[in-house]
């Protein structure tokens, strides 16, 4: 099963409301991933979580905040968004990278968000 | 840091053609490179994938070319289909975390 789940599949929400993204991999993976993806252009990490750790945070303002509770969920907590924050949010996991080499990683499908 | 750079951003070709879609990269330390495919309101999904210690990869219909000493790798799809219509990206490793750094995307249209 190579299955990465993300719920919800659309939202639709204020800019002074306050709402969750989650994500849920029952592959065994160690590394989990959040990744936005604006129209037509390539996805672009947010952050990486390794062994339930933040390891990489690519200067992603506060009003997004990451939450992993186990080795199987992560979450991405949603504040005070801006309309420009509309985009595809996508999770992925994989096992972390071992020093020689790194490990297939998967996506969900996405969580489509719209801030009005 | 890892830059990766994909063309064509579009590609048209008859059902049955092949497709060759074309990625560069700047680190020559990079090993790994993945290709997804991603059909519209859906992730993206691994399609293939291929590692700086061979030179070629084949699954079916798609195969992956890697020239290290160019610095640049290749995705080829043979006897297409109008399923495969959809964006391909290439990714490289974009540091030591397990993320990745992804080209443009091509969007690939299979007429029938």
């Amino acid at each position: 099963d190579t299955e990465v789940t993300q719920t919800p599949k659309h939202l639709v929400m204020g800019m002074t409301n306050k709402k969750s993204l989650k994500c849920e991999q029952h592959m065994g993976h160690r590394a989990m991933y959040w990744y936005k993806q604006k129209a037509k252009k390539p996805p672009e990490l947010m952050f990486v979580y390794s062994y339930e750790k933040l390891s990489i945070n690519e200067s992603v303002p506060s009003r997004f905040s990451p939450e992993c509770p186990n080795s199987s969920l992560l979450n991405l907590h949603l504040h005070a968004l801006q309309p420009e924050d509309s985009a595809l949010y996508l999770c992925a996991s994989s096992q972390p990278s071992p020093l020689a080499g790194y490990n297939e990683q998967f996506f969900g499908p996405g969580t489509r968000l719209t801030v009005l | 840091g890892e830059n990766v750079e994909q063309h064509p951003s579009t590609l048209s070709v008859q059902e049955g053609d092949s497709a060759v879609i074309k990625c560069t990269y700047s680190d020559s330390a990079s090993n790994y490179f993945p290709w997804y495919k991603q059909e519209l309101g859906k992730g993206p999904q691994l399609i293939i994938d291929i590692r700086s210690n061979v030179g070629e990869k084949k699954d079916q219909r798609i195969a992956v070319t890697l020239n290290k000493t160019a610095k640049h790798f290749s995705l080829h799809i043979t006897e297409t289909q109008p399923e495969d219509s959809a964006v391909y990206f290439c990714a490289a490793p974009g540091g030591s975390q397990g993320n990745l750094i992804f080209g443009k995307g091509t969007k690939l249209s299979v007429k029938p």
